[in-house]
């Protein structure tokens, strides 16, 4: 079967760093997504990676290893706004996503 | 209208009745999804659609329905609706099945 796992749920502190992982086994890889979701709203998109290594978007990076099958997901110099679910997705063989269930990120003053 | 709009924004239905959710964007993107999400799962595909006219069934397509008669518009039909079908219903799309999904605010359901 296919499967994504992500912590439940974080706890970490305004201006901090904090990883989240992801790790995945799924019926072909074709790149992996991160996405934001505040409580009551819709996904929205924060970053792809298909190759190994680092991707950089300012606060945000991405990183893959497709062969451990793993991603994290780095937040650096945390803000109050950052509170929310992260979700991982992987895309399949047949390119639909599959989706982790998602890590709530609470950021404490 | 900008990106993609959903109605109603929430509904609770009596068990058994029929109900369409509506779902359209302006983007001209060529694939659009439903999703339901559930508290404590992942989002689950309900029915893509990879262009206007086809459709395809994702991983929890039983009892629901879509259509895909124009490149705007992917309504979702619940034929008889049931309790377990309470969820959030989010739909999404993408200029193909290669790039990010875009999503909508989401359908709040509640079947009694």
């Amino acid at each position: 079967g296919q499967n994504i796992d992500q912590p439940t749920e974080m706890t970490a502190t305004e201006g901090a760093i904090v990883q989240i992982n992801c790790t995945y086994q799924t019926s072909g890889f074709n790149g992996l997504f991160w996405y934001q979701q505040h409580a009551g709203e819709a996904p929205t998109f924060l970053s792809y990676n298909v190759l190994d290594g680092l991707e950089e978007k300012g606060r945000f990076s991405s990183f893959l290893s497709r062969s451990k099958g793993y991603s994290y997901l780095l937040l650096k110099e945390l803000q109050m706004k950052d509170s929310a679910s992260y979700l991982c997705a992987v895309r399949d063989s047949n390119y639909q996503l599959i989706w982790g269930a998602g890590t709530k990120l609470i950021i404490k003053p | 209208i900008a990106g993609i709009t959903q109605a109603p924004t929430s509904q609770i239905l009596a068990a058994g009745r029929r109900m369409t959710l509506r779902c359209t964007q302006d983007m001209r993107h060529n694939a659009m999804y439903w999703y339901r999400q559930d508290l404590g799962l992942g989002l689950r595909l309900i029915h893509y659609s990879n262009t206007a006219g086809t459709t395809g069934k994702g991983e929890v397509p039983d009892g629901y329905s879509v259509s895909r008669a124009n490149t705007d518009d992917f309504p979702l039909t619940l034929a008889s609706a049931v309790p377990s079908q309470t969820s959030v219903y989010f739909c999404a799309s993408s200029d193909s099945a290669y790039n990010e999904q875009f999503f909508g605010p989401g359908t709040r359901l509640t079947v009694l």
